[in-house]
């Protein structure tokens, strides 16, 4: 298979604190995504970051990536009530041409006010 | 913002009935894509859709699922006979091209319940 797994499963912070999800995955791939999915409902896409880029950066998120550990994290700063979501990284497949986006389980986050 | 639109939101059927969920990609988007998510499990690529022609799919779009593009704006997923297995949340996507560098931009999802 070519995607691995979010950690944490599940994570409860107090509002105001950071949340850190890591992904990671098991081939070469082209791009990562991060999607947001509150309970029962639509994926988000909230950032993509490419293969030869590190970090990126979109308003209280950041993005990580390391190739050479095929892992990625995402980091959410001063953390709001309406950040509770599941968190998931997509990839896609670097050989192949394919389009596909293969998905992990998912952070399932919990921000208490 | 232009996002993707699904209809229905939700959809009750039979097993053994035929159901076409619908969706509305991003005007300016080429490739098109249907995923599904059964409760509690990872998001699944079903199939994609260029030019026309299906240009990728899964092990799970057996001949029992078909896609099309009717008209310049639908894009269509039919189940021809349900099963219960088939009981999950389906996503259409698109994206203006493929995968080097474009988002997949997801609509709200099709509950679909297989009695």
């Amino acid at each position: 298979s070519q995607q691995g797994e979010e950690d944490p499963q599940a994570l409860s912070i107090q509002e105001g604190e950071n949340a850190t999800m890591n992904c990671s995955y098991k081939t070469s791939i082209n791009n990562l995504q991060w999607y947001r999915q509150n309970s029962g409902r639509g994926l988000v896409h909230l950032i993509l970051i490419r293969s030869n880029e590190r970090e990126k950066h979109s308003g209280r998120l950041r993005v990580t990536l390391d190739t050479s550990k095929k892992s990625s994290s995402l980091l959410i700063t001063a953390s709001r009530a309406a950040d509770t979501a599941s968190y998931f990284c997509a990839t896609d497949a670097a050989q192949g041409g394919s389009e596909k986006l293969v998905f992990g389980k998912g952070t399932k986050l919990t921000v208490n006010p | 913002e232009p996002e993707v639109t699904q209809t229905p939101s939700h959809q009750v059927t039979q097993m053994g009935q035929e159901v076409i969920l619908r969706c509305v990609p991003i005007s300016n988007h080429l490739y098109f894509y249907w995923y599904r998510q059964i409760l509690g499990q990872k998001v699944e690529f079903l199939v994609s859709f260029y030019n026309n022609e299906i240009s990728e799919k899964s092990e799970i779009f057996d001949d029992q699922f078909s896609v099309e593009r009717p008209d310049g704006s639908n894009f269509t997923l039919k189940i021809r006979s349900t099963k219960l297995e088939d009981s999950a949340m389906y996503f259409c996507a698109s994206s203006r091209g493929s995968l080097f560098g474009e988002t997949q931009y997801f609509g709200p999802g099709t509950r679909l319940l297989v009695l």
